[in-house]
């Protein structure tokens, strides 16, 4: 029973590229959230989405970065324009449904972001 | 009032003694607190968890104690081995919320 799986795992960009980060959530798992997490730093939330829609991005930066989880297909999170403070970890979890004492968030190993 | 503050950031311990790791949290509408383990270059992974209708659920070797009233939980790690050498990572939300809101992290070294 695979993970929680993200791709790539590591990923340099230079100023001004897009960054596209890739999340397979664990099979039967319809709920994907986004963490980033700084160097030396805890888990930030970014974004909450269950398929085809998104129900929580408060945490996401209000320009650049996008989201999405298509009814087919990994959820993407994608950063255009990427500059180096966005260099950090990215952590995709997943959870069968909602309520998290009885469904507990899984994290895969994150994508590893450095931008030059 | 979203905030987590965990302490301290890091934590040397002898093989065979306790570990303990604090988190202090604000919002009263909180009522799930996860502990998560994260090794170099992995995921966080949930350790254990507890809902505030009890004051204590141990699993193991791992403790948390939860303090409804001080608004604190902790973990205790009893007779630490080399192994458990990792970050971890306390996070509180409601339980239907959108996002679980972690703690700073510490770093935990157990020294054989």
């Amino acid at each position: 029973n695979a993970g929680v799986m993200q791709n790539p795992r590591h990923l340099v960009r230079r100023r001004g590229q897009e960054a596209r980060l890739r999340c397979s959530p664990m099979k039967g798992h319809s709920h994907v959230y986004w963490y980033r997490q700084l160097p030396e730093e805890g888990l930030k939330f970014m974004v909450y989405l269950q398929k085809e829609n998104i129900i929580d991005e408060s945490g996401m930066p209000k320009e650049r970065f996008s989201a999405e989880f298509p009814k087919e297909g990994p959820s993407i999170l994608r950063i255009q324009q990427v500059v180096r403070g966005d260099s950090a970890a990215y952590f995709c979890a997943s959870s069968l449904y909602r309520g998290f004492y009885n469904s507990p968030l899984h994290f895969g190993n994150g994508t590893r972001l450095t931008v030059t | 009032q979203q905030q987590v503050k965990q302490s301290p950031q890091s934590l040397i311990v002898q093989k065979g003694g306790i570990s303990i790791i604090n988190c202090a949290y604000e919002n009263t509408a909180f009522d799930y607190f996860p502990w998560y383990q994260q090794f170099p270059g992995k995921g966080p992974a949930l350790l254990i968890a507890i809902r505030p209708d009890v004051s204590e659920k141990k699993e193991g070797r791992f403790t948390i104690s939860f303090n409804k009233s001080a608004k604190q939980f902790s973990l205790h790690i009893m007779d630490s081995q080399p192994g458990d050498s990792a970050t971890y990572f306390c996070a509180a939300s409601t339980d239907a919320g959108n996002m679980l809101t972690f703690g700073g992290g510490t770093r935990l070294m157990v020294k054989p």
